[in-house]
Protein backbone atom coordinates (compact mmCIF):
# COMPACT_ATOMS: atom_id res chain seq x y z
CA UNK A 1 0.00 0.00 0.00
CA UNK A 2 1.61 3.06 -1.00
CA UNK A 3 1.90 5.58 1.78
CA UNK A 4 3.28 9.17 2.45
CA UNK A 5 3.25 11.00 5.37
CA UNK A 6 4.11 14.55 5.88
CA UNK A 7 5.77 16.02 8.93
CA UNK A 8 8.04 19.14 10.25
CA UNK A 9 4.54 21.74 9.74
CA UNK A 10 4.14 24.09 12.55
CA UNK A 11 4.21 27.76 13.56
CA UNK A 12 7.21 30.12 12.24
CA UNK A 13 7.19 34.03 12.26
CA UNK A 14 7.52 35.93 8.63
CA UNK A 15 11.24 35.65 7.40
CA UNK A 16 11.77 32.26 9.55
CA UNK A 17 12.54 28.95 7.73
CA UNK A 18 11.19 25.87 8.19
CA UNK A 19 12.06 22.37 6.37
CA UNK A 20 9.15 19.59 5.88
CA UNK A 21 9.58 15.78 5.19
CA UNK A 22 7.92 13.48 3.55
CA UNK A 23 8.31 9.52 4.15
CA UNK A 24 7.30 7.33 1.18
CA UNK A 25 6.61 3.74 1.88
CA UNK A 26 4.67 0.92 -0.33
CA UNK A 27 6.56 2.18 -4.07
CA UNK A 28 9.73 2.44 -5.67
CA UNK A 29 10.19 6.08 -4.13
CA UNK A 30 13.96 6.04 -6.47
CA UNK A 31 11.52 6.41 -9.64
CA UNK A 32 9.19 8.46 -8.88
CA UNK A 33 8.52 11.94 -9.51
CA UNK A 34 7.13 13.76 -6.41
CA UNK A 35 5.48 16.93 -6.14
CA UNK A 36 4.19 19.26 -3.10
CA UNK A 37 1.33 20.99 -3.66
CA UNK A 38 -0.06 23.51 -0.89
CA UNK A 39 -3.65 24.68 0.44
CA UNK A 40 -4.65 27.48 2.07
CA UNK A 41 -7.23 26.92 5.03
CA UNK A 42 -10.70 27.11 3.43
CA UNK A 43 -9.42 28.08 -0.09
CA UNK A 44 -8.06 26.12 -3.17
CA UNK A 45 -5.50 23.75 -4.47
CA UNK A 46 -1.59 25.39 -5.35
CA UNK A 47 0.66 23.65 -6.81
CA UNK A 48 4.37 24.44 -5.59
CA UNK A 49 6.74 22.44 -7.00
CA UNK A 50 8.56 19.26 -8.13
CA UNK A 51 11.24 17.30 -8.70
CA UNK A 52 12.13 14.42 -11.06
CA UNK A 53 13.86 11.14 -10.38
CA UNK A 54 17.78 10.89 -10.63
CA UNK A 55 17.89 9.47 -13.97
CA UNK A 56 15.76 12.20 -15.12
CA UNK A 57 18.38 14.45 -13.85
CA UNK A 58 16.88 15.27 -10.45
CA UNK A 59 15.25 18.36 -12.00
CA UNK A 60 13.17 21.09 -9.92
CA UNK A 61 10.45 23.25 -11.43
CA UNK A 62 8.94 26.17 -9.07
CA UNK A 63 5.54 27.63 -9.08
CA UNK A 64 6.44 31.74 -9.51
CA UNK A 65 5.26 32.58 -5.76
CA UNK A 66 7.97 30.10 -3.98
CA UNK A 67 10.68 30.46 -6.48
CA UNK A 68 13.78 31.26 -5.24
CA UNK A 69 12.38 30.73 -1.78
CA UNK A 70 11.56 26.87 -1.46
CA UNK A 71 13.80 24.24 -2.57
CA UNK A 72 12.70 20.55 -3.18
CA UNK A 73 15.54 17.93 -2.49
CA UNK A 74 14.95 14.05 -2.26
CA UNK A 75 17.15 11.12 -0.34
CA UNK A 76 16.56 8.09 -2.04
CA UNK A 77 18.61 6.12 0.21
CA UNK A 78 16.23 7.27 3.04
CA UNK A 79 12.69 6.99 0.80
CA UNK A 80 12.17 11.15 1.95
CA UNK A 81 11.05 13.97 -0.10
CA UNK A 82 12.40 17.21 1.58
CA UNK A 83 11.03 20.71 1.12
CA UNK A 84 13.23 23.89 1.83
CA UNK A 85 11.25 26.85 2.98
CA UNK A 86 12.60 30.01 3.61
CA UNK A 87 11.73 33.79 4.38
CA UNK A 88 8.54 32.62 4.56
CA UNK A 89 5.70 34.69 4.25
CA UNK A 90 2.38 34.98 6.11
CA UNK A 91 0.78 34.31 2.29
CA UNK A 92 2.77 30.94 2.86
CA UNK A 93 0.51 30.02 5.12
CA UNK A 94 -0.83 26.51 4.27
CA UNK A 95 -1.75 22.84 4.70
CA UNK A 96 1.23 20.88 3.03
CA UNK A 97 0.86 17.49 0.70
CA UNK A 98 3.67 15.68 -1.06
CA UNK A 99 2.15 13.90 -3.64
CA UNK A 100 3.35 10.64 -6.50
CA UNK A 101 3.18 12.70 -9.63
CA UNK A 102 2.62 10.03 -12.67
CA UNK A 103 1.38 10.76 -16.41
CA UNK A 104 1.19 13.94 -15.83
CA UNK A 105 -1.01 13.44 -12.72
CA UNK A 106 -0.71 13.74 -8.98
CA UNK A 107 -1.34 10.11 -8.49
CA UNK A 108 -1.40 9.50 -4.53
CA UNK A 109 -1.55 11.95 -1.68
CA UNK A 110 -0.12 12.52 1.87
CA UNK A 111 -2.60 13.71 4.63
CA UNK A 112 -0.97 16.86 4.65
CA UNK A 113 1.36 19.14 7.15
CA UNK A 114 -0.16 22.48 8.32
CA UNK A 115 2.31 25.69 8.34
CA UNK A 116 1.60 28.62 9.85
CA UNK A 117 3.27 32.05 8.98
CA UNK A 118 2.02 34.94 12.03
CA UNK A 119 4.48 37.26 13.82
CA UNK B 1 0.37 31.28 -14.24
CA UNK B 2 -2.88 32.53 -13.50
CA UNK B 3 -5.35 29.43 -12.21
CA UNK B 4 -7.68 27.41 -14.43
CA UNK B 5 -11.57 29.01 -14.02
CA UNK B 6 -14.24 26.52 -12.62
CA UNK B 7 -17.53 27.37 -11.39
CA UNK B 8 -18.22 28.09 -7.92
CA UNK B 9 -20.62 25.56 -7.40
CA UNK B 10 -22.96 22.61 -9.29
CA UNK B 11 -25.84 20.70 -7.93
CA UNK B 12 -28.17 18.13 -8.92
CA UNK B 13 -30.53 15.60 -6.99
CA UNK B 14 -29.67 12.14 -6.81
CA UNK B 15 -29.38 10.03 -10.31
CA UNK B 16 -28.62 13.40 -12.15
CA UNK B 17 -26.02 14.27 -14.33
CA UNK B 18 -23.90 17.20 -13.70
CA UNK B 19 -21.15 18.66 -15.68
CA UNK B 20 -18.30 20.68 -14.37
CA UNK B 21 -16.39 22.78 -16.64
CA UNK B 22 -12.49 24.21 -16.59
CA UNK B 23 -11.15 26.91 -18.51
CA UNK B 24 -7.51 27.81 -18.92
CA UNK B 25 -4.94 28.96 -22.49
CA UNK B 26 -3.34 27.69 -25.22
CA UNK B 27 -0.51 27.17 -22.56
CA UNK B 28 -2.07 24.83 -20.20
CA UNK B 29 -5.37 22.72 -20.67
CA UNK B 30 -5.27 24.01 -24.91
CA UNK B 31 -1.36 22.47 -25.57
CA UNK B 32 -1.57 19.08 -24.20
CA UNK B 33 -3.77 16.46 -22.91
CA UNK B 34 -2.47 16.38 -19.49
CA UNK B 35 -5.57 17.93 -17.65
CA UNK B 36 -6.35 15.71 -14.54
CA UNK B 37 -9.39 15.87 -11.88
CA UNK B 38 -9.46 15.35 -8.75
CA UNK B 39 -12.21 14.96 -5.61
CA UNK B 40 -11.82 15.90 -2.29
CA UNK B 41 -14.68 15.49 0.23
CA UNK B 42 -14.76 17.80 3.44
CA UNK B 43 -11.54 17.23 5.83
CA UNK B 44 -9.60 14.91 3.25
CA UNK B 45 -6.72 15.12 0.93
CA UNK B 46 -7.85 15.11 -2.17
CA UNK B 47 -7.84 11.94 -4.62
CA UNK B 48 -7.38 11.64 -8.51
CA UNK B 49 -10.19 10.77 -10.07
CA UNK B 50 -9.23 11.51 -13.82
CA UNK B 51 -6.05 12.14 -15.56
CA UNK B 52 -5.02 12.56 -19.23
CA UNK B 53 -7.90 14.89 -20.12
CA UNK B 54 -10.32 11.18 -19.85
CA UNK B 55 -8.77 8.05 -18.18
CA UNK B 56 -9.84 6.76 -14.81
CA UNK B 57 -7.15 5.46 -12.38
CA UNK B 58 -8.63 1.52 -10.92
CA UNK B 59 -11.32 1.64 -8.36
CA UNK B 60 -12.83 5.13 -9.76
CA UNK B 61 -16.28 4.76 -10.69
CA UNK B 62 -17.55 4.51 -14.55
CA UNK B 63 -20.11 7.26 -13.09
CA UNK B 64 -17.21 9.77 -13.76
CA UNK B 65 -16.33 11.11 -17.49
CA UNK B 66 -14.41 13.82 -19.06
CA UNK B 67 -13.26 15.83 -22.22
CA UNK B 68 -11.38 18.45 -23.43
CA UNK B 69 -12.35 21.33 -25.84
CA UNK B 70 -10.29 23.36 -26.89
CA UNK B 71 -8.67 25.55 -24.08
CA UNK B 72 -11.54 24.01 -21.88
CA UNK B 73 -11.71 20.56 -20.03
CA UNK B 74 -14.76 19.25 -18.61
CA UNK B 75 -16.03 16.45 -15.80
CA UNK B 76 -18.89 15.03 -15.73
CA UNK B 77 -21.08 12.64 -12.96
CA UNK B 78 -23.42 10.34 -13.62
CA UNK B 79 -26.28 8.83 -11.54
CA UNK B 80 -25.33 11.26 -8.88
CA UNK B 81 -24.76 10.02 -5.49
CA UNK B 82 -24.63 11.52 -2.13
CA UNK B 83 -21.43 10.17 -1.70
CA UNK B 84 -20.33 12.12 -4.80
CA UNK B 85 -21.11 15.71 -2.48
CA UNK B 86 -17.39 17.18 -1.95
CA UNK B 87 -14.87 19.80 -3.91
CA UNK B 88 -14.00 19.01 -7.32
CA UNK B 89 -10.48 20.45 -8.62
CA UNK B 90 -9.23 20.12 -12.63
CA UNK B 91 -5.12 20.72 -13.37
CA UNK B 92 -3.39 20.72 -16.42
CA UNK B 93 0.58 20.49 -17.05
CA UNK B 94 1.49 24.12 -18.83
CA UNK B 95 4.36 24.93 -21.49
CA UNK B 96 6.30 26.09 -18.63
CA UNK B 97 6.71 22.55 -17.23
CA UNK B 98 4.81 23.31 -14.30
CA UNK B 99 1.69 22.58 -13.11
CA UNK B 100 -1.67 25.15 -12.32
CA UNK B 101 -4.91 24.06 -10.75
CA UNK B 102 -8.28 25.00 -11.16
CA UNK B 103 -10.61 27.53 -8.42
CA UNK B 104 -12.32 24.73 -7.75
CA UNK B 105 -16.38 23.48 -7.45
CA UNK B 106 -18.07 22.40 -4.96
CA UNK B 107 -20.79 20.18 -6.00
CA UNK B 108 -24.20 19.51 -3.88
CA UNK B 109 -26.72 16.70 -3.78
CA UNK B 110 -29.87 18.14 -3.03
Amino acid sequence: EVQLVESGGGSVKPGGSLRLSCAASGFTFRNAWMSWVRQTPGKGLEWVGRIKRKIDGETTDYAAPVKGRFTISRDDSKNTLYLHMSSLKTEDTAVYYCTIDSNYAHLDWGQGTLVIVSS
Amino acid sequence: QSALTQPPSVSGSPGQSVTISCTGTSSDVGSYNRVSWYQQPPGTAPKVMIYEVRNRPSGVPDRFSASKSGNTASLTISGLQAEDEADYYCSSYTSSNTYVFGTGTKVTVL
